[in-house]
């Protein structure tokens, strides 16, 4: 079955160290996202891609990198300047430019900061 | 500057009833619009969509309402049941003008549905 997983499901930090989240999907999507959730402030966009090799900051793109060397991965590290990085992390990918098909959403990955 | 606005962060709603979530937005250049539903530690999940063109789409109990003059959405679930528990989020997209098709999404409104 096509879809998109992300990894690790919770993950723990420690104050300093950089972190990197997987997401990965084969569903042939051509973009890719990657979203943040805290309470009471929505889905707010971290970084997005549209093609491989090509990405552009989101509105909270401090403190955070990604990389798009392969179409079915897009992996975001979250470093020691992102200040407050305990939250929910979501990556989705979808089809531009064909219509609109929305996005498909991986399941998430909880980081905590110790 | 929030361009997509959920003003109310919960809802409850009795079994069987109406369930209206609202939405408002304030870039006139959207013009597709999508609910998502989303469980606790799961990612969400489409539910509806609508494009500006039509002011109305519906699909089984769920039914997106489009005001482009108010720039207003709504969402009416009818009649309401408690697997409808969950956070729901407006989200728009302008895909003429961003081919990327990015979506921005609203705070959400978590619908508590009781029995």
């Amino acid at each position: 079955d096509g879809g998109i997983t992300q990894s690790p499901k919770y993950l723990f930090r420690k104050e300093g160290q950089n972190v990197t989240l997987s997401c990965e999907q084969n569903l042939n999507h051509d973009a890719m996202y990657w979203y943040r959730q805290d309470p009471g402030q929505g889905l707010r966009l971290i970084y997005y891609s549209q093609i491989v090799n090509d990405f552009q900051k989101g509105d909270i793109a401090e403190g955070y990198s990604v990389s798009r060397e392969k179409k079915e991965s897009f992996p975001l590290t979250v470093t020691s300047a992102q200040k407050n990085p305990t939250a929910f992390y979501l990556c989705a990918s979808s089809i531009p430019r064909h219509g609109w098909y929305g996005y498909t959403f991986g399941s998430g990955t909880r980081l905590t900061v110790v | 500057d929030q361009q997509v606005k959920q003003n109310s962060p919960s809802l409850s709603v009795q079994e069987g009833r109406i369930s209206i979530l609202n939405c408002d937005y304030t870039n006139s250049m959207f013009d597709y619009f999508l609910w998502y539903k989303k469980y606790p530690a799961e990612g969400p999940t489409f539910l509806i969509s609508i494009s500006s063109i039509k002011d109305k789409n519906e699909d089984g109990r769920f039914t997106v309402f489009l005001n482009k003059s108010a720039k207003h959405l709504s969402l009416h679930i009818v009649p309401s049941q408690p697997g409808d528990s969950a956070v729901y989020f407006c989200a728009a997209s302008d895909m003429i003008y961003n081919q990327g098709g990015k979506l921005i999404f609203g705070q959400g409104t978590e619908l508590s549905v009781k029995p």
